[in-house]
């Protein structure tokens, strides 16, 4: 079936570095992507999404790239900060979709 | 403060006797749902809401059943819990725009325990 997939489990970066995070989706009909972060006890919180007709969008000191043409979505932190230690998911809707289909996750460590 | 909030946060309950974890969300999302969250298998979506007496299974319904009387609340209810219920519940709601549903907030989770 149709999935969302993240390519590493876990990703240790040091504090100050950029952090990549990686996903693959399977499903060329998804036309909505968002990534969230989800930190220890607590539900996961948006972050930043994008649309299919996009290939790069940015936020605070988060940018996400599209490249539909390998069906491959990043979420990039610049200057990573012990705040930013969690587990992130990618997810994605398909066009007039119902729900959000996540990713596996990925668990940042951030070391000082 | 717009949020969706999950009562109670932690449950622990005997195989068998029937609960119901509450929702509620006060930003009068049309779009409501519940997920579960467990250790390599990630979020499964059990059931979604589209509005008010509209609801329809995802993909792990079974053992599960939800009402949507009011269009703040959406319930979860276990009529006969079992220990494989053990889960980390979401609930979570979304405005729809032109048919489709926008990025989810989510509560903050009911730690459910089974025994």
């Amino acid at each position: 079936g149709e999935s969302v997939g993240l390519h590493l489990p876990t990703l240790s970066v040091q504090e100050g570095d950029n952090s990549i995070i990686n996903c693959a989706y399977s499903n060329s009909a998804s036309d909505y992507f968002i990534w969230y972060k989800q930190e220890s006890g607590k539900g996961p919180q948006f972050i930043i999404d994008i649309r299919s007709n996009m290939d790069k969008r940015q936020g605070q000191r988060v940018t996400v790239l599209l490249n539909k043409t390998v069906k491959h979505l990043s979420l990039q932190i610049a200057a990573t900060q012990p705040g930013d230690s969690a587990v992130y998911f990618c997810a994605e809707i398909k066009a007039a979709g119902n729900k959000l289909t996540f990713g596996g996750g990925t668990r940042v460590l951030v070391k000082p | 403060e717009a949020q969706v909030t999950q009562n109670p946060r932690y449950l622990i309950t005997v195989t068998g006797k029937k609960l119901t974890v509450t929702c509620s969300q006060n930003m009068n999302h049309e779009y409501m749902s519940w997920y579960r969250q467990d250790p390599g298998l990630g979020l499964r979506q059990i059931y979604y809401s589209m509005n008010v007496e509209v609801t329809d299974k995802g993909d792990v319904p079974e053992g599960y059943k939800v009402s949507r009387k009011e269009k703040r609340n959406f319930p979860l209810i276990l009529e006969s819990p079992s220990p494989n219920q053990t889960s980390l519940y979401f609930c979570a709601s979304s405005l729809i725009g032109q048919g489709q549903i926008y990025g989810y907030t989510f509560g903050s989770g009911t730690r459910l325990t089974v025994v």
